[in-house]
């Protein structure tokens, strides 16, 4: 039972430079969510699709772009790195919008030279 | 001011004592609220969770919810070295995806 499994888990980048994280879920549910980790910012949601064919801007979404590419992959694209985006990414799904219940994968920890 | 306010610690305590976790917020439509519980370069798991006001409980865990003060709490009784984790509140509006995290506290017990 996989649940939330996302790629890769370790990535070194240079400023300027592009990358997508993937994401799958095996568990059928509706909605997918990314957010950032950061020392003393606690969780922050990037994007999210309440559904297969819909996303919607979190709290930071600059510099991001996602793509739902199914009901089990959300990707999440950086176009141009920048250092301000070194963060541990994680992605979560749940099933049904609003009722607090995430499952989280074991996150991507990205840093941006 | 931050959305959610969350002690972020450190907090040690020996084996076998209370520990009392505490969050409060700003934003009095908050509906659901949440604890998750995070291990040393894990994924957050969910805890507790509560919808409104009142307590809930789950083995040595309790989860309180004081809407009137904004204010949450998390009671771990007989606290476990396999306790030691960074502990989130989180809570979220009906039907909204946009759930707000406190920044989270880490937790150690020592035994």
């Amino acid at each position: 039972n996989a649940g939330v499994t996302q790629t890769p888990k370790f990535q070194v980048l240079k400023t300027g430079q592009s990358m997508t994280l993937q994401c799958a879920q095996d568990m059928n549910h509706n909605s997918m969510y990314w957010y950032r980790q950061d020392p003393g910012m606690g969780l922050r949601l990037i994007y999210y699709s309440a559904s297969e064919g819909t996303t919607d801007k979190g709290e930071v979404p600059n510099g991001y772009n996602v793509s739902r590419l199914n009901k089990r992959e959300f990707s999440l694209r950086l176009e141009s790195a920048a250092p301000s985006q070194t963060s541990v990414y994680f992605c979560a799904s749940s099933a049904h919008r609003g009722t607090g219940e995430l499952f989280f994968g074991e996150g991507s920890r990205l840093t941006v030279l | 001011q931050k959305e959610v306010e969350q002690d972020p610690g450190p907090l040690s305590v020996p084996e076998g004592a209370i520990v009392s976790l505490n969050c409060t917020y700003s934003n009095s439509a908050f509906q659901y609220f949440m604890w998750y519980r995070q291990y040393s370069r894990k994924g957050p798991e969910l805890l507790m969770y509560t919808y409104s006001s009142g307590n809930k409980e789950d083995g040595r865990f309790t989860a309180q919810v004081d809407k009137s003060s904004k204010y949450i709490s998390l009671f771990i009784r007989d606290s476990q070295p396999s306790d030691s984790a960074t502990y989130l509140c989180a809570m979220t509006f009906e039907n909204n995806n946009d759930m707000r995290f406190g920044a989270g506290t880490r937790l150690t017990v020592k035994p």
